[in-house]
């Protein structure tokens, strides 16, 4: 009864040290998203993937990599993290179905500040 | 411009009193859905529709298509219902939506006081 879960919760980083947030679901849904949350703003989505081995870029990109080798699996990575990228970050899972009208199971979310 | 408009930003109410949030979107969309975020919480799926109208409990979620708009109705709210509600739409194909992105409102933050 997992559905989508993100570790880690909590991390704050120095300018500069990179990191890596995983984000893992148990419903076997084919797509996944990275999400930023920031205040005075909706969620906008930084990469996304529609099926293993696949990835794209969003709206906000840059700074960030993904990988999606494994179909549970989505990670996003910080290589150089900047204080522009404190953020709460939120994974999100889909199922395909017809005409994309299926419903989308979020995270808990990760609060992430650079210092 | 926004794609998708909440409105209010911000809603204080009493407890017991009937809730109406809305929300405008300007794409053609396959499917909305209502989202809740308490705070420094996750973020839950409360309906997802595409005409209509639908009700789970005391939440009832109605959508115009041809108006463009949905609204979100609380009835004899609760102070647990205290938390962000996030108005999104999943685009048709036509508006860009293959690979099944959500766009986001900014959300309406709900305070019910005891």
């Amino acid at each position: 009864n997992a559905g989508v879960t993100q570790t880690p919760k909590f991390r704050v980083l120095k300018t500069g040290q990179s990191m890596t947030l995983l984000c893992a679901q148990d419903m076997n849904h084919e797509y996944m998203y990275w999400y930023r949350q920031d205040p005075g703003m909706g969620l906008r989505l930084i990469h996304y993937s529609v099926g293993e081995g696949t990835t794209a870029k969003g709206e906000v990109p840059d700074g960030y990599n993904v990988s999606r080798l494994k179909k549970q699996n989505f990670l996003l990575g910080l290589e150089s993290a900047a204080p522009s990228q404190t953020s709460v970050y939120f994974c999100a899972s889909r199922k395909t179905g017809t005409l994309l009208n299926t419903e989308a199971f979020f995270g808990q979310g990760t609060r992430l500040t650079v210092v | 411009k926004n794609e998708v408009e909440q409105s209010p930003q911000n809603l204080t109410a009493q407890e017991g009193e009937f809730i109406t949030i809305n929300c405008s979107y300007s794409v053609g969309i396959s499917a909305l859905h209502w989202l809740q975020q308490h705070p420094g919480g996750g973020i839950v799926s409360l309906f997802m529709l595409s005409s209509g109208k639908k009700k789970h409990g005391r939440l009832i979620a109605t959508i115009n298509i041809q108006e463009k708009h949905s609204s979100l109705h609380i009835t004899a709210s609760h102070p647990r219902d205290s938390a962000v509600y996030i108005c999104a739409v999943s685009p048709s194909l036509n508006y860009g939506g293959s690979q099944g992105n959500l766009i986001f409102g900014k959300g309406t933050k709900l305070s019910v006081k005891p």
